[in-house]
């Protein structure tokens, strides 16, 4: 069972709409990431989130500690938008900083 | 470009070959961290450097998988005898105060 579970796989949805991307863990952790992949390889961090919630642009995250639990909103959304998210967890170790695990991503497409 | 840059981009290789990958992280980035990638899959922790000091190592690194970082600055992950397996894109990413940045990755086919 992976440690980070990602909904939807994949998600299609028309321009302007509401998205969200949810994101869910099994561990304690220290902090966690969004991602943004784009084809060709390239990672981007979004966010690094540790409690509350966090706005850049028309990006929101918030993360739930207690539920384990995670959200990334995109508001007005736009074709350029479209690409992978992925919600990595850095776990808690108590020693400094662990590499992160990965959840599989979210695939999100956004049609004109 | 002060990015985290690696290189080469992309490596075509024999199977039993040796290959090694460089990463260039941002210049004053303390941590420096390895992942891997397959098609359709989230990347994969490998190994986590804190200046020059190895801290960790995931399973997946096997015998034949070997980093260094020399000097707390540039990284490389060298992979010896490869096999078909290794294939994937191999992400390198610095930080300093926890926020991660990724390079363009390097991307492994072994024929």
């Amino acid at each position: 069972k992976n440690e980070v579970e990602q909904s939807p796989q994949n998600l299609t949805a028309q321009e302007g709409e509401f998205i969200t991307i949810n994101c869910s863990y099994s561990v304690g952790i220290s902090a966690l990431h969004w991602l943004q992949q784009h084809p060709g390889g390239g990672i981007v961090s979004l966010f690094m989130l540790s409690s509350g919630k966090k706005k850049h642009g028309r990006l929101i995250a918030t993360i739930n500690i207690q539920e384990k639990h995670s959200s990334l909103h995109i508001t007005a959304s736009h074709p350029r938008d479209s690409a992978v998210y992925i919600c990595a967890v850095a776990m808690y170790s108590g020693g400094g900083a662990d590499g992160l695990t990965f959840g599989k991503g979210t695939h999100l497409i956004i049609q004109p | 470009d002060t990015g985290v840059s690696q290189d080469p981009r992309h490596k075509i290789t024999k199977r039993g070959q040796n290959v090694t990958f460089r990463c260039d992280p941002i210049s004053e980035h303390n941590r420096l961290y390895w992942y891997r990638q397959t098609l359709g899959q989230g990347p994969e922790f490998l190994t986590y450097f804190q200046n020059e000091a190895q801290l960790e190592k995931s399973r997946l690194l096997s015998d034949r998988f070997s980093a260094e970082r020399p000097k707390g600055s540039f990284s490389t992950l060298e992979i010896q005898r490869t096999e078909q397996g290794d294939s994937a894109m191999y992400l390198c990413a610095s930080s300093r105060y926890g926020e991660l940045f990724f390079g363009e990755g390097s991307r492994l086919t072994v024929l």
